[in-house]
Protein backbone atom coordinates (compact mmCIF):
# COMPACT_ATOMS: atom_id res chain seq x y z
CA UNK A 1 0.00 0.00 0.00
CA UNK A 2 1.30 3.71 -0.57
CA UNK A 3 2.12 5.73 2.26
CA UNK A 4 1.79 9.21 2.58
CA UNK A 5 2.34 10.98 5.97
CA UNK A 6 2.16 14.71 6.53
CA UNK A 7 4.09 16.23 9.76
CA UNK A 8 0.81 17.99 11.62
CA UNK A 9 -2.65 17.14 10.94
CA UNK A 10 -3.76 20.81 12.65
CA UNK A 11 -1.39 23.64 13.12
CA UNK A 12 -1.91 27.24 14.39
CA UNK A 13 0.60 29.94 13.15
CA UNK A 14 0.74 33.80 13.55
CA UNK A 15 0.92 36.20 10.72
CA UNK A 16 4.43 36.73 9.70
CA UNK A 17 5.38 33.20 11.39
CA UNK A 18 7.56 31.48 8.51
CA UNK A 19 5.83 27.84 8.35
CA UNK A 20 7.33 24.29 7.17
CA UNK A 21 4.64 21.09 5.81
CA UNK A 22 6.44 18.56 5.53
CA UNK A 23 5.08 15.60 3.46
CA UNK A 24 6.55 11.95 3.49
CA UNK A 25 6.59 8.77 1.02
CA UNK A 26 7.22 5.44 1.35
CA UNK A 27 8.16 3.87 -1.99
CA UNK A 28 10.30 5.92 -3.59
CA UNK A 29 7.93 7.64 -6.35
CA UNK A 30 9.58 10.73 -8.04
CA UNK A 31 6.18 12.82 -8.53
CA UNK A 32 4.66 14.56 -5.33
CA UNK A 33 2.48 17.83 -5.18
CA UNK A 34 1.44 20.26 -3.21
CA UNK A 35 -2.27 21.32 -3.50
CA UNK A 36 -4.43 23.49 -1.20
CA UNK A 37 -8.24 22.83 -0.96
CA UNK A 38 -10.49 25.89 0.24
CA UNK A 39 -14.21 25.77 0.08
CA UNK A 40 -16.12 25.98 -3.13
CA UNK A 41 -12.61 26.36 -5.32
CA UNK A 42 -11.74 22.69 -4.99
CA UNK A 43 -7.91 21.52 -5.08
CA UNK A 44 -5.54 23.85 -6.28
CA UNK A 45 -1.97 22.95 -7.36
CA UNK A 46 0.68 25.25 -5.59
CA UNK A 47 3.64 23.33 -6.73
CA UNK A 48 4.65 19.52 -7.73
CA UNK A 49 8.10 17.71 -8.02
CA UNK A 50 8.92 15.44 -10.42
CA UNK A 51 12.74 14.43 -8.72
CA UNK A 52 15.25 16.10 -6.27
CA UNK A 53 15.93 19.31 -6.65
CA UNK A 54 13.41 19.56 -9.22
CA UNK A 55 10.07 22.02 -8.97
CA UNK A 56 7.70 23.42 -11.16
CA UNK A 57 5.20 25.94 -10.24
CA UNK A 58 1.39 24.97 -10.36
CA UNK A 59 -1.74 27.19 -10.79
CA UNK A 60 -1.39 29.69 -7.23
CA UNK A 61 2.49 29.56 -5.97
CA UNK A 62 2.92 33.42 -4.64
CA UNK A 63 3.85 33.35 -0.90
CA UNK A 64 4.75 29.61 -1.44
CA UNK A 65 8.44 27.85 -1.96
CA UNK A 66 9.30 24.44 -2.07
CA UNK A 67 12.09 21.86 -1.06
CA UNK A 68 12.73 18.34 -2.23
CA UNK A 69 16.45 17.43 -1.26
CA UNK A 70 15.75 13.70 -0.72
CA UNK A 71 13.93 11.71 -2.63
CA UNK A 72 10.97 10.87 0.01
CA UNK A 73 10.26 14.02 1.44
CA UNK A 74 8.72 17.12 -0.43
CA UNK A 75 8.28 20.20 1.79
CA UNK A 76 5.99 23.06 1.68
CA UNK A 77 7.63 26.85 3.03
CA UNK A 78 5.17 29.26 3.52
CA UNK A 79 8.21 32.40 4.07
CA UNK A 80 5.96 34.91 5.94
CA UNK A 81 2.33 33.01 6.44
CA UNK A 82 -0.35 35.44 6.11
CA UNK A 83 -4.77 34.85 6.61
CA UNK A 84 -5.40 34.45 3.57
CA UNK A 85 -3.05 31.34 3.73
CA UNK A 86 -5.45 29.17 6.21
CA UNK A 87 -6.50 26.22 4.06
CA UNK A 88 -6.44 22.71 4.02
CA UNK A 89 -3.26 21.46 2.79
CA UNK A 90 -2.73 18.12 0.97
CA UNK A 91 0.55 16.36 -0.45
CA UNK A 92 -0.09 13.59 -3.28
CA UNK A 93 2.35 11.50 -5.07
CA UNK A 94 1.78 10.12 -8.13
CA UNK A 95 2.34 6.60 -8.83
CA UNK A 96 3.89 6.32 -12.54
CA UNK A 97 3.61 2.99 -13.49
CA UNK A 98 -0.25 3.33 -13.23
CA UNK A 99 -0.24 7.25 -13.24
CA UNK A 100 -2.36 7.39 -9.94
CA UNK A 101 -2.22 9.72 -7.11
CA UNK A 102 -2.56 9.11 -3.33
CA UNK A 103 -2.85 12.23 -1.34
CA UNK A 104 -1.75 12.35 2.63
CA UNK A 105 -4.09 13.15 5.19
CA UNK A 106 -3.76 16.42 5.64
CA UNK A 107 -2.92 19.56 7.29
CA UNK A 108 -5.51 22.51 7.99
CA UNK A 109 -3.38 25.30 8.91
CA UNK A 110 -5.06 28.60 10.17
CA UNK A 111 -3.04 31.66 10.67
CA UNK A 112 -4.17 34.28 13.03
CA UNK B 1 -6.15 24.20 -14.23
CA UNK B 2 -9.20 22.61 -15.70
CA UNK B 3 -11.75 21.32 -13.60
CA UNK B 4 -14.10 18.34 -14.72
CA UNK B 5 -17.33 18.57 -14.75
CA UNK B 6 -18.61 16.20 -12.21
CA UNK B 7 -22.71 16.00 -11.54
CA UNK B 8 -25.34 15.97 -9.13
CA UNK B 9 -23.30 18.88 -7.27
CA UNK B 10 -25.35 17.39 -3.91
CA UNK B 11 -27.14 14.45 -3.16
CA UNK B 12 -29.61 13.60 -0.19
CA UNK B 13 -30.95 10.24 -0.30
CA UNK B 14 -32.49 7.36 2.28
CA UNK B 15 -29.95 4.51 3.24
CA UNK B 16 -30.54 1.74 1.17
CA UNK B 17 -30.93 3.69 -1.90
CA UNK B 18 -28.68 3.56 -4.89
CA UNK B 19 -26.65 6.62 -5.79
CA UNK B 20 -24.90 7.54 -9.56
CA UNK B 21 -22.55 10.11 -10.20
CA UNK B 22 -20.61 11.19 -13.51
CA UNK B 23 -17.50 13.16 -14.56
CA UNK B 24 -17.25 14.74 -17.92
CA UNK B 25 -14.19 16.13 -19.83
CA UNK B 26 -13.80 18.10 -22.80
CA UNK B 27 -10.48 15.83 -23.63
CA UNK B 28 -9.68 12.56 -23.39
CA UNK B 29 -8.27 10.65 -20.69
CA UNK B 30 -6.38 7.39 -19.88
CA UNK B 31 -6.88 7.41 -16.68
CA UNK B 32 -9.81 8.12 -14.52
CA UNK B 33 -9.53 8.02 -10.82
CA UNK B 34 -12.73 8.19 -8.38
CA UNK B 35 -11.52 9.12 -4.52
CA UNK B 36 -13.66 9.62 -1.61
CA UNK B 37 -12.99 12.83 1.22
CA UNK B 38 -14.65 12.87 4.24
CA UNK B 39 -14.47 16.52 6.55
CA UNK B 40 -11.42 17.00 7.73
CA UNK B 41 -9.26 14.24 6.07
CA UNK B 42 -7.68 13.71 3.07
CA UNK B 43 -9.31 11.62 0.09
CA UNK B 44 -8.61 8.61 -0.26
CA UNK B 45 -8.34 6.41 -3.59
CA UNK B 46 -11.45 4.38 -3.84
CA UNK B 47 -11.50 2.79 -7.94
CA UNK B 48 -8.82 3.62 -10.28
CA UNK B 49 -9.66 2.64 -14.12
CA UNK B 50 -6.99 2.19 -16.96
CA UNK B 51 -8.99 1.27 -20.13
CA UNK B 52 -11.87 2.32 -22.27
CA UNK B 53 -14.90 0.98 -21.38
CA UNK B 54 -13.69 -1.03 -18.34
CA UNK B 55 -16.17 -2.09 -15.19
CA UNK B 56 -14.49 -2.21 -11.64
CA UNK B 57 -15.97 -3.02 -8.44
CA UNK B 58 -15.27 -1.89 -4.67
CA UNK B 59 -17.49 -3.82 -2.27
CA UNK B 60 -20.67 -1.61 -3.19
CA UNK B 61 -18.75 0.52 -5.27
CA UNK B 62 -18.69 0.48 -9.56
CA UNK B 63 -16.97 2.90 -11.88
CA UNK B 64 -17.06 2.81 -15.95
CA UNK B 65 -14.28 4.04 -17.88
CA UNK B 66 -16.39 5.81 -20.63
CA UNK B 67 -16.02 4.25 -24.20
CA UNK B 68 -15.47 8.09 -25.58
CA UNK B 69 -12.49 8.16 -22.77
CA UNK B 70 -14.35 11.28 -21.70
CA UNK B 71 -16.50 10.36 -18.67
CA UNK B 72 -16.70 8.11 -15.91
CA UNK B 73 -19.32 6.80 -13.83
CA UNK B 74 -19.58 6.08 -9.86
CA UNK B 75 -21.95 3.88 -8.90
CA UNK B 76 -22.81 3.19 -5.02
CA UNK B 77 -25.07 1.01 -3.86
CA UNK B 78 -27.60 0.07 -1.11
CA UNK B 79 -26.09 3.18 0.40
CA UNK B 80 -25.37 3.27 4.42
CA UNK B 81 -24.44 6.05 6.72
CA UNK B 82 -20.86 5.49 6.32
CA UNK B 83 -20.84 6.59 2.83
CA UNK B 84 -21.50 10.44 3.78
CA UNK B 85 -18.32 12.66 2.02
CA UNK B 86 -17.39 14.39 -0.76
CA UNK B 87 -16.67 12.35 -3.87
CA UNK B 88 -14.57 12.92 -6.69
CA UNK B 89 -13.16 12.32 -9.73
CA UNK B 90 -9.93 12.91 -11.68
CA UNK B 91 -7.21 12.43 -14.32
CA UNK B 92 -4.03 12.94 -15.34
CA UNK B 93 -3.23 15.69 -17.94
CA UNK B 94 -0.31 14.70 -19.90
CA UNK B 95 1.89 16.63 -18.19
CA UNK B 96 2.67 15.97 -14.84
CA UNK B 97 -0.78 17.34 -13.26
CA UNK B 98 -3.77 16.25 -12.33
CA UNK B 99 -7.30 17.66 -13.74
CA UNK B 100 -9.86 16.75 -10.56
CA UNK B 101 -14.03 16.94 -10.57
CA UNK B 102 -16.03 19.55 -8.55
CA UNK B 103 -17.07 16.67 -6.48
CA UNK B 104 -20.28 15.48 -5.07
CA UNK B 105 -21.66 15.92 -2.00
CA UNK B 106 -23.23 12.64 -0.80
CA UNK B 107 -25.65 12.98 2.51
CA UNK B 108 -27.23 9.74 3.62
CA UNK B 109 -30.72 9.47 6.13
CA UNK B 110 -30.76 7.01 8.21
Amino acid sequence: DVKVTQSSRYLVKRTGEKVFLECVQDMDHENMFWYRQDPGLGLRLIYFSYDVKMKEKGDIPEGYSVSREKKERFSLILESASTNQTSMYLCAIRQGATDTQYFGPGTRLTVL
Amino acid sequence: GQQLNQSPQSMFIQEGEDVSMNCTSSSIFNTWLWYKQEPGEGPVLLIALYKAGELTSNGRLTAQFGITRKDSFLNISASIPSDVGIYFCAGPNTGNQFYFGTGTSLTVIP
